[in-house]
């Protein structure tokens, strides 16, 4: 019973380098969720999808991009890294909205130097 | 929009006693839900309780309770017989049953609140 799966779980990047965070849930979940932690913060959320090829921008989307060309994966690109994207990122799924759980990755700990 | 406040940015407690942590929510919607979640060191995500809005009924799971007080928008976690692998950082969560919109599902998180359990 994998769940959401993240990878890689720490990355350090040079400012203006670029990544991609990975995410994929095994549970056929239609909504999918990438947050972001700042230290001793709770998490907002960066974007959003409802279903493949549904995606769509969260309350601090700048700076990043995704897409969601399977229901399985949920992949978040960094584009230019800079300092203030230094976070722990979280993807999570649920089945729906409401009450549905939402069930969270590991998180992936970013730095950008 | 709806703010998620958690007064208590650290809170301790003697191991089997009981502790309670304090989450204040701003809304004006009538239904939605409300969340506890725990963050261990090992940063996962976990979920704790669930307290849906309509329901009067606090919700119950094993050693942890909470007491909602909607009108009061105070959704309150007690842990009883505390033990060393609750040490953790609580995160109180809101949520709208709604997809539409500006609510899109997600979660707005509280600040969060580190508890330490001594032995």
């Amino acid at each position: 019973n994998a769940g959401v799966t993240q990878t890689p779980k720490f990355r350090i990047l040079k400012i203006g380098q670029s990544m991609t965070l990975q995410c994929a849930q095994d549970m056929n979940h239609n909504y999918m969720y990438w947050y972001r932690q700042d230290p001793g913060m709770g998490l907002k959320l960066i974007y959003y999808s409802v279903g493949a090829g549904i995606t769509d921008k969260g309350e601090v989307p700048n700076g990043y991009n995704v897409s969601r060309s399977t229901t399985e994966d949920f992949p978040l690109r960094l584009e230019l890294a800079a300092p203030s994207q230094t976070s722990v990122y979280f993807c999570a799924s649920s089945w729906s909205a409401g009450g549905n759980i939402q069930y969270f990755g590991a998180g992936t700990r970013l730095s950008v130097l | 929009a709806q703010t998620v406040t958690q007064s208590q940015p650290e809170m301790s407690v003697q191991e089997a006693e009981t502790v309670t942590l304090s989450c204040t929510y701003d809304t004006s919607e009538s239904d939605y839900y409300l969340f506890w979640y725990k963050q261990p060191p090992s940063r996962q995500m976990i979920l704790v309780i669930r307290q849906e809005a309509y329901k009067q009924q606090n919700a119950t799971e094993n050693r942890f309770s909470v007491n909602f007080q909607k009108a009061a928008k105070s959704f309150s976690l007690k842990i009883s017989d505390s033990q060393l692998g609750d040490a953790a950082m609580y995160f109180c969560a809101y949520r709208t049953p709604n997809a539409g919109g500006t609510s899109y599902g997600k979660l707005t998180f509280g600040q969060g609140t580190i508890l330490t359990v001594h032995p």
